[in-house]
């Protein structure tokens, strides 16, 4: 198993710029989500998913979209970049039970810089 | 109030101390989880609890929940226990929206 794959792993946008960051799991994990990590703050979350065709916003949704077409893929489009979306994004999975999230299991990490 | 705080925010250790990570929530919770985060970026799962402790090779996670607090333990540390080590709850108790600590950055000196 890959676990969860999230490319790019760099990106250089330019203000207004769009572009979608890609995150898939070969893990059948029901529930996916996005976060983004700035230095000096926790992981927030942006948008989160419970399974296929079901998405919801997290803490930090402004500016960010999603869409959950399969169980496989979970991708994250900026709309029109801004340099406030400089920051490390991450993508997690996990088995979602009733109402709880099982182990977190993370991609490797997207640096994206605004310029 | 943060609804997870962790202290301390940073320590430094030599090999073979014995360490203690603190993490305290303001939410009713379902599960804990707690995870580390080498330098280069990579974030895996340490452990996910919901009551009493783990255990995993060195690692030791324990949780009380009535006093809304949880301790990672580090036995004989080793530099390669340098990392940031981050706890998270579910925002709003039971949810799948998970609220992150800031994060302890240990480095173990040798």
């Amino acid at each position: 198993n890959a676990g969860v794959t999230q490319t790019p792993k760099f990106q250089v946008l330019k203000t207004g710029q769009s572009m979608t960051l890609q995150c898939a799991q070969d893990m059948n994990h029901e529930y996916m989500s996005w976060y983004r990590q700035d230095p000096g703050m926790g992981l927030r979350l942006i948008h989160y998913s419970v399974g296929a065709g079901i998405t919801d916003q997290g803490e930090v949704p402004n500016g960010y979209n999603v869409s959950r077409s399969t169980t496989e893929d979970f991708p994250l489009r900026l709309l029109s970049a801004a340099p406030s979306q400089t920051s490390v994004y991450f993508c997690a999975s996990s088995y979602s039970g009733i109402r709880r999230t099982g182990e977190l299991f993370f991609g490797e990490g997207s640096r994206l810089t605004v310029l | 109030k943060n609804e997870v705080e962790q202290s301390p925010q940073n320590l430094t250790a030599q090999e073979g101390e014995f360490i203690t990570i603190n993490c305290s929530y303001s939410v009713g919770i379902s599960a804990l989880h707690w995870l580390q985060q080498h330098p280069g970026g990579g974030i895996v799962s340490l452990f996910m609890l919901s009551s009493g402790k783990k255990k995993h090779g060195r690692l030791i996670a324990t949780i009380n929940i009535q006093e809304k607090h949880s301790s990672l333990h580090i036995t004989a540390s080793h530099p390669r226990d340098s990392a940031v080590y981050i706890c998270a709850v579910p925002h709003g108790g039971a949810t799948n929206k998970l609220i992150f600590g800031t994060g302890t950055l240990l480095a173990v000196q040798p």
